[in-house]
């Protein structure tokens, strides 16, 4: 079994829709939980950070942490074409970036 | 301006050649890394470095090195490439090791003929 596992999609989507991203995983010392957007040909950029469980918002972008359930989310709201992308869950033991575990992606498309 | 840049986007050589990649910072970071994203999207840390510590990912062969001339350069050398390193490499910065400030560059995409 992988660390972390994620569904690799596609997903697609009508526009102003809420999707929903998710990850499983098997350690339970994870305690940092990160969600990365890659667009096509690109390297990938952080969208939501954050520390053991609970929920974080930014703007349209909810992420959610269940660690009982060893479960993570991302919700974004009002889906926009150009959110249209692979979203990277990764996680980690330690504050330390040499540490990180990531998912394989989940392929979004968001129809206009 | 670009954050992190990589040097070439893209790179094209046979079986057996020794090839380099260039990476550089302009963030004023102090740490540096090296990933490798393979065919299917999955993204491993190869190596992490700051001017103290070198951090080698165990499953990395010693055909791989990192080589840094200054805290804004990582360049990643390769030798005797092999069909299993074709991958897109990515290098990465941060301050410290704290990942809510790392950036990664564009990716160079390797194909080993």
């Amino acid at each position: 079994q992988k660390e972390v596992e994620q569904d690799p999609g596609p997903l697609s989507v009508p526009e102003g829709a809420i999707v929903s991203l998710n990850c499983t995983y098997s350690n339970s010392a994870f305690q940092y939980f990160m969600w990365y957007r890659q667009y096509s040909r690109k390297g990938p950029e952080l969208l939501m950070y954050t520390y053991s469980s609970g929920n974080k918002e930014d703007g349209r972008f909810t992420a959610q942490v269940d660690k009982s359930s060893k479960y993570i989310s991302l919700f974004i709201r009002d889906s926009q074409p150009s959110d249209s992308a692979t979203y990277l869950c990764a996680m980690s033991a330690s504050s330390s970036a040499s540490k990180i575990i990531f998912g394989s992606g989940t392929r979004l498309s968001i129809r206009p | 301006d670009t954050a992190v840049s990589q040097t070439p986007k893209y790179l094209v050589t046979q079986m057996g050649n020794d090839k380099s990649i260039k990476c550089e910072q302009n963030l004023g970071h102090d740490t540096m890394y090296w990933y490798k994203q393979d065919s299917k999207k999955f993204l491993k840390i190869m190596f992490s470095y700051n001017n103290k510590e070198l951090i080698i990912n165990e499953t990395v062969p010693n055909r791989f090195s990192p080589k840094s001339p200054d805290k804004a350069h990582l360049n990643l050398h390769i030798n005797s490439l092999e069909l299993g390193d074709s991958a897109v490499y990515f290098c990465a910065s941060s301050q410290g090791a704290l990942m809510d400030t790392q950036y990664f560059g564009p990716g160079t995409r390797l194909t080993v003929l």
